[in-house]
């Protein structure tokens, strides 16, 4: 089966200094993973994804995240936060639903991060 | 209209009422997708449309009944409905069949409210 932990329920940082959300995942095979956004109100948004052809993914706004299959890792960075970087982060990993051709997304709890003035 | 939107945004409804949410997609995709998004709970997948063939019925109550016309088109159906069935309710949809990754794109969601 597959699965995703995020280990953070919530992280705040100051603007302009790092982010780091962290992602562990389960898997029997090598996965498809995912980082989605969803700010207050709104659907959930892309940020980038891991489909085996390089470990270091850059996404969109700046955020990238690196696949580490030894520690099961998926961890999403940014170098420098911003205000509008506000919202709820999701680790989603992708598997195939048996029944058909379709896949099927499982996603994290969820991190909230906090971006302080 | 691009991308996935969704009618309404916001629904309050009492418990013996029916009423539909309605999704529509306007990216070429061939699966669509309902999921379920709780407070303190993760987003829980509902249903899933490959070809406009249900292809997974995530044990959800029957007072949800889905339909899919057609590929572009995706409607939820409500009836009788309880207060914890108050949620976010997200429709997607992607590309199938794929060899990589397939990501979904989400509409804004309907908030519905159940009193």
């Amino acid at each position: 089966a597959q699965s995703v932990t995020q280990l953070d329920s919530h992280v705040s940082v100051s603007e302009g200094t790092p982010v780091l959300l962290r992602c562990n995942y389960s898997s029997s095979y090598s996965p498809s993973l995912f980082w989605y956004v969803q700010h207050p109100n709104k659907g959930l948004q892309l940020l980038l994804k891991y489909t085996s052809a390089a470990t270091l993914v850059k996404g969109i706004n700046g955020f990238e995240a690196e696949f580490k299959k030894s520690e099961t890792s998926f961890h999403l960075t940014k170098p420098s936060a911003h205000m509008s970087d506000a919202a709820e982060y999701f680790c989603v990993v992708s598997h195939l639903i048996s029944s058909g051709s379709a896949r099927q997304l499982t996603f994290g709890s969820g991190t909230q991060l906090t971006v302080l003035p | 209209e691009t991308g996935v939107t969704q009618t309404p945004r916001h629904l309050v409804m009492g418990m013996t009422n029916k009423k539909s949410l309605k999704c529509e997609q306007h990216l070429g995709h061939n699966a669509m997708y309902w999921y379920k998004q709780s407070a303190k709970k993760p987003l829980e997948l509902m249903f899933v449309y490959s070809l406009e063939e249900r292809v997974e019925n995530n044990s959800v109550p029957s007072r949800f009944s889905p339909e899919c016309p057609n590929s572009s088109h995706l409607f939820l159906h409500l009836h009788t409905l309880q207060p914890e069935d108050s949620a976010l309710y997200l429709c997607a949809s992607s590309q199938v069949p794929t060899r990589g990754a397939d990501e979904q794109y989400f509409g804004p969601g309907t908030r519905l409210t159940v009193t």
